[in-house]
């Protein structure tokens, strides 16, 4: 079965750029979490949907990041202009319909450097 | 939601038991108790979790005390794959909501 997929693995920008992560969750899994890490952090979360709809977007910076699930699979993470501080990873998880969601299943990431 | 408190960096030898502790001392009647790992460069791994009772699986086991306050995840015999960030997290009910703390760097060593 495959995992959570996205891409790209590796960005590198200059502040003040546009940029944007794909992921696609595993097939069957309505809910899907965008997760931002820091160094030697923890990740936390900017997003969560139900399929296409948005349920917990408190802790996305709206000003500059923006999130999308047009269709309630395939999602995309913005942001728009990009600031040295946006350097991190940014992680997508997703999670199977009719559970708890507290077993969420992560892919690798995509590791942002704004210089 | 409860914070948890874990000590910063373990390690352990190959083929030995991992025994990393986690203390959440404000736990509520219905905060479960779950255990991911990360491993470097990966996402991180759900590993296992509980409520009251001790669970196993096949990649570990999880002893909480009897009041409740701590926990213990136990890799019984770690291998150097077994190297990662240990996160052990409360989570109020059936939300979805993880709050990682900065966990637990095990390393294991040969």
């Amino acid at each position: 079965e495959a995992g959570v997929v996205q891409s790209p693995r590796y960005k590198i920008i200059e502040k003040k750029q546009p940029v944007a992560f794909w992921c696609n969750p595993i097939s069957g899994h309505n809910t899907l979490y965008w997760y931002l890490q820091n160094l030697g952090q923890g990740p936390e979360l900017l997003i969560r949907y139900e399929n296409e709809e948005a349920v917990d977007d408190s802790q996305l910076p709206k000003d500059r990041f923006s999130a999308e699930r047009l269709k309630g699979v395939d999602s995309t993470l913005k942001i728009q202009p990009a600031e040295l501080g946006d350097s991190a990873v940014y992680l997508c998880a997703s999670s199977l319909a009719g559970t708890s969601g507290n077993e969420q299943f992560f892919g690798p990431g995509t590791r942002l450097t704004v210089l | 939601d409860a914070k948890t408190t874990q000590p910063t960096s373990m390690d352990c030898a190959e083929g030995r038991a991992a025994n990393l502790p986690c203390n959440h001392s404000t736990i509520s009647g219905n905060e479960y108790v779950y255990w991911y790992r990360q491993i470097h460069s990966q996402g991180p791994q759900y590993i296992i979790h509980g409520l009251k009772n001790n669970e196993t699986n096949e990649m570990a086991s999880l002893i909480i005390t009897e009041d409740r306050k701590s926990s213990t995840l136990i890799l019984p015999h770690a291998t150097l794959r077994d190297t990662a960030v240990y996160y052990c997290i409360v989570v109020p009910g059936n939300t979805g909501k993880l709050i990682f703390g900065q966990g637990t760097t095990l390393q294991v060593k040969p």
